[in-house]
Formats: C-alpha cells, sequence, structure tokens
C-alpha cells in the first residue's frame, strides 16, 4: 500500500555522532530500494540504492541495511556533519514507471 | 549543467487561473515524471512518460494536463487552479523506468490564493 503522510518524524543527532534512518516498506516482492536526500529548497538527490538480492551495501559514510523478513530498511549515516541535515526517503518500485517513496525523516544536526 | 530542470522556480497565482510549469532534462533519459509534494513532505507521483508516451496517471484531475513535445521535456499545465493545489511540483526523470535512480529538479513551489 501507499504511505500516507501524517506528519514528518524528526531525528536529532549531535554532530560527529552516527545517524540511523528507518523505513517500512509495504510490498514483500519489491526488488530493489532507494535513498534519497532531499535539502530545504531543492529536490530529492540519490545517495544510495540496494537489491533485495543483498542485505547490505555501504557508500561513502552512508551504509543501507536491508531486512526483507520484516520488510524493513535502514540509512545509517557514518559522523553525522552538518551538510547532512535534510529529510531523507526511501522508496520502492511499484511495478514500471512508478515509484512509491515514504512518508521521510527530518534529520537535524546539533552542532 | 543542470540536469533536470523547471521553470518557474515560484508560482503565485489566483483561484480559478491557468497556470503551467515547464520541465526538461538534458541526460537523454527515455522516462519523465511529475510529483506533488505538500506541506508535510509527502511525495506522491502523479504522471509517468515514457518516449514522450503518458504511461501513468496517477487518479490526478483532468485539470492537470502534461504534455511532452519530445523526450527530453514534460510541461504541465493546470486549469482551473484551486486552493488544495498548492504544493511544490517536482520534475524527475530515469534513464528507462525500471529499477533505477531518478533524477530530480529543484521544484516549483506553487501557491494558489
Amino acid at each position: 500500500g501507499e504511505s500516507v503522510g501524517l506528519h514528518l518524524p524528526t531525528l536529532s543527532v549531535q554532530e560527529g555522532d552516527n545517524s540511523i534512518i528507518n523505513c517500512a516498506y509495504s510490498n514483500s516482492a519489491s526488488d530493489y530500494f532507494i535513498w534519497y536526500k532531499q535539502e530545504s529548497g531543492k529536490g530529492p538527490q540519490f545517495i544510495i540504492d540496494i537489491r533485495s538480492n543483498m542485505d547490505k551495501r555501504q557508500g561513502q559514510r552512508v551504509t543501507v541495511l536491508l531486512n526483507k523478513t520484516v520488510k524493513h530498511l535502514s540509512l545509517q549515516i557514518a559522523a553525522t556533519q552538518p551538510g547532512d541535515s535534510a529529510v531523507y526517503f526511501c522508496a520502492e518500485p511499484s511495478g514500471t514507471y512508478k515509484y512509491i517513496f515514504g512518508t521521510g525523516t527530518r534529520l537535524k544536526v546539533l552542532a | 549543467d543542470t540536469a533536470v530542470s523547471q521553470t518557474p522556480k515560484y508560482l503565485v497565482t489566483q483561484m480559478g487561473n491557468d497556470k503551467s510549469i515547464k520541465c526538461e532534462q538534458n541526460l537523454g533519459h527515455d522516462t519523465m515524471y511529475w510529483y506533488k509534494q505538500d506541506s508535510k513532505k509527502f511525495l506522491k507521483i502523479m504522471f509517468s512518460y515514457n518516449n514522450k508516451e503518458l504511461i501513468i496517471n496517477e487518479t490526478v484531475p483532468n485539470r492537470f494536463s502534461p504534455k511532452s513535445p519530445d523526450k527530453a521535456h514534460l510541461n504541465l499545465h493546470i486549469n482551473s487552479l484551486e486552493l488544495g493545489d498548492s504544493a511544490v511540483y517536482f520534475c524527475a526523470s530515469s534513464q528507462s523506468g525500471g529499477t533505477e535512480e531518478q533524477y530530480f529538479g529543484p521544484g516549483t513551489r506553487l501557491t494558489v490564493t
């Protein structure tokens, strides 16, 4: 099913700490997931993706974990910096030519 | 160089007016999209086009009419604007419409008064 935006969850993290942003997805048949970062006044920007044949994928300071058993996705950001402050979305395809986005999580980095 | 561009960035208009938002991508992608983002940041797909052909129309009122003159452009025309149309509209593109990342434009903030 589609996510319903009730309110935007916020995660506040001290600069230098690690951040973990969670996402629950709905379709157990989904085989691909993306994380996007949306800074204030800008469009979403690709961070990292993962296919369902993997449990973990690492990028530069970011790691995505996929738990297919509980349909859960997480984005871990190491040594969080002020520039990481943004809204983060997970997205999954719904057939071709269509993606379903999660409700988003606002990450606030505290100095 | 901007990959996906939209104009205008801001649009303020009165109820009942007709307005258009333009989108262009210079990535050579086959697929383009329009999304609506509400005040709670919820991002919802409106339309998908592949090679100028409409593929997805996500139960959008027919006051919204997208037009794709070529693969690189997808414009959005909105007739008889309503207060509820106020939102940020994002254009995006992707290579083929499959399991791949999308590239988003900077958004157009539409305010209907």
